[in-house]
């Protein structure tokens, strides 16, 4: 069974910086890409970055040079590290599997976890 | 950026009904759009994609139409778990954009 679980969201000040990690079971993490997706309160879905199998990666433009996206295969584990943090990127984090190779659907998403930006 | 709309926000429906979310997409996108279905606390689901491939284990109540710029999802009779929002994606480019969600409550 695949699953996914996200961890590390909590309140931060302006500014700062926080990881998030998801740890990936149930499917051979290091043949697929991986993607994260946030939900800020009361709106809806915005993808936000993703990374290939092979490493290459992907962001949307108002993440650029704050966020990196990155993967540990030998701990089966997607990052998220998020700098410079604004109030606009309060949000639920889900993390998510790609369904298969190039850009593509998510097939598998986890419960996500939730960051406050706020001084 | 690919701008995807769809319609309506909120869709009252009562339990056996027949409902159509529809999504359209501000340039082609072929074939490449799917739908989730999300429920608070719980993780997103994807119910369909290539705009007409019912995910594995997905009720066959559901179903996607629609190809270039516009798409359906429709539910032939309404269950009491589909009370949800539901979501539409294009998945031909970068950077991936979603619809602003149809809520779907019960009437």
């Amino acid at each position: 069974e695949v699953q996914l679980v996200e961890s590390g969201g909590g309140l931060v000040q302006p500014g700062g910086s926080l990881r998030l990690s998801c740890a990936a079971s149930g499917f051979t993490f290091s043949g697929y890409g991986m993607t994260w997706v946030r939900q800020a309160p009361g709106r809806g879905l915005e993808w936000v970055a993703a990374i290939s199998s092979g490493g290459v990666t992907h962001y949307i433009d108002s993440v650029k040079g704050r966020f990196t996206i990155s993967r540990d295969n030998s701990q089966n584990t997607l990052y998220l590290q998020m700098n410079f943090l604004r109030a606009g990127d309060t949000a639920r984090y889900y993390c998510a599997k790609v369904r298969t190779l190039g850009v593509t659907s998510f097939d598998y998403w986890g419960q996500g976890t939730l960051v406050t930006v706020s001084s | 950026d690919i701008q995807m709309t769809q319609s309506p926000s909120t869709l009252s429906a009562s339990v056996g009904d027949r409902v159509t979310i529809t999504c359209r997409a501000s340039q082609s996108i072929s074939s490449w759009l799917a739908w989730y279905q999300l429920k608070p606390g719980k993780a997103p689901k994807l119910l369909v994609y290539k705009a007409s491939t019912l995910e594995t284990g997905v009720p066959s109540r559901f179903s996607g139409s629609g190809s270039g710029t516009e798409f359906t999802l429709t539910i032939s009779s309404l269950q009491p778990d589909d009370f949800a929002t539901y979501f539409c994606q294009q998945h031909i480019s970068y950077p991936i954009t979603f619809g602003q969600g149809t809520r779907l409550e019960i009437k």
